[in-house]
């Protein structure tokens, strides 16, 4: 099936620095969705990208749809304390499939 | 709107018996999902529904596992017998058609599952 192959795994940073990760994938995903976890909750919507080149932005994130459609990044601006978190990227492999494939998540850490 | 609800928040059971998982979609939503997620395989798709009719249930490990949506409103994960390999957090997630796209799905908080 489907897979989609998001780095790095896991980050390491200051606060006030900014992060950038990404996802990519085998086949073409005609949506991209960003997704943050935070411990004991469930996934919350954080961008949505629905048109290939598009770069959307939500206060100090920012997401693009890659060209080729098989890829995405999010990018992280001047990161603060409630930045930490697993953030997943997911998306819909086929015009109006239902079915949303997440990636493998990326655990933000900010040291003090 | 509450969100998506589910019930409960954790589960501690013994090998064997029976596990019923809860979700209450968003009021509206006509789209259902459970997933499941393991540190070991992430998050993925168990079942999910479309007005109340299972869509999609290659995700579903086994015959040990079942789902049904009796109404628009109410869903349920059953697990029977359960084995300590199904400890995981089992979410429930919701979402709606606009326009030719499915929107973004709402989670639950989770259920965490622990079989011993």
């Amino acid at each position: 099936g489907q897979q989609l192959n998001q780095s790095p795994q896991s980050m390491f940073i200051q606060e006030g620095e900014d992060v950038s990760m990404n996802c990519t994938s085998s086949s073409i995903f005609n949506t991209w969705l960003w997704y943050k976890q935070d411990p004991g909750e469930g996934p919350v919507l954080l961008i949505a990208l629905y048109k290939a080149g598009e770069l959307t932005s939500n206060g100090r994130l920012t997401a693009q749809f890659g060209i080729t459609r098989k890829d995405s990044f999010l990018n992280i601006s001047a990161s603060i304390p409630s930045d930490v978190g697993i953030y997943f990227c997911a998306g819909h492999s086929n015009f109006g499939n239902e079915k949303l494939t997440f990636g493998t998540g990326t655990r933000l850490t900010i040291i003090p | 709107d509450a969100g998506v609800i589910q019930s409960p928040r954790h589960e501690v059971t013994e090998m064997g018996q029976e596990v019923t998982l809860r979700c209450k979609p968003i009021s509206g939503h006509d789209y259902l999902f459970w997933y499941r997620q393991t540190m070991m395989r992430g998050l993925e798709l168990l079942i999910y529904f479309n007005n109340n009719v299972p869509i999609d249930d290659s995700g579903m490990p086994e015959d040990r596992f079942s789902a049904k949506m009796p109404n628009a409103s109410f869903s349920t994960l059953k697990i029977q017998p359960s084995e300590p390999r199904d400890s995981a957090v089992y979410f429930c997630a919701s979402s709606f058609r606009q326009g030719g796209y499915l929107a973004e799905a709402f989670f639950g908080q989770g259920t965490r599952l622990t079989v011993v």
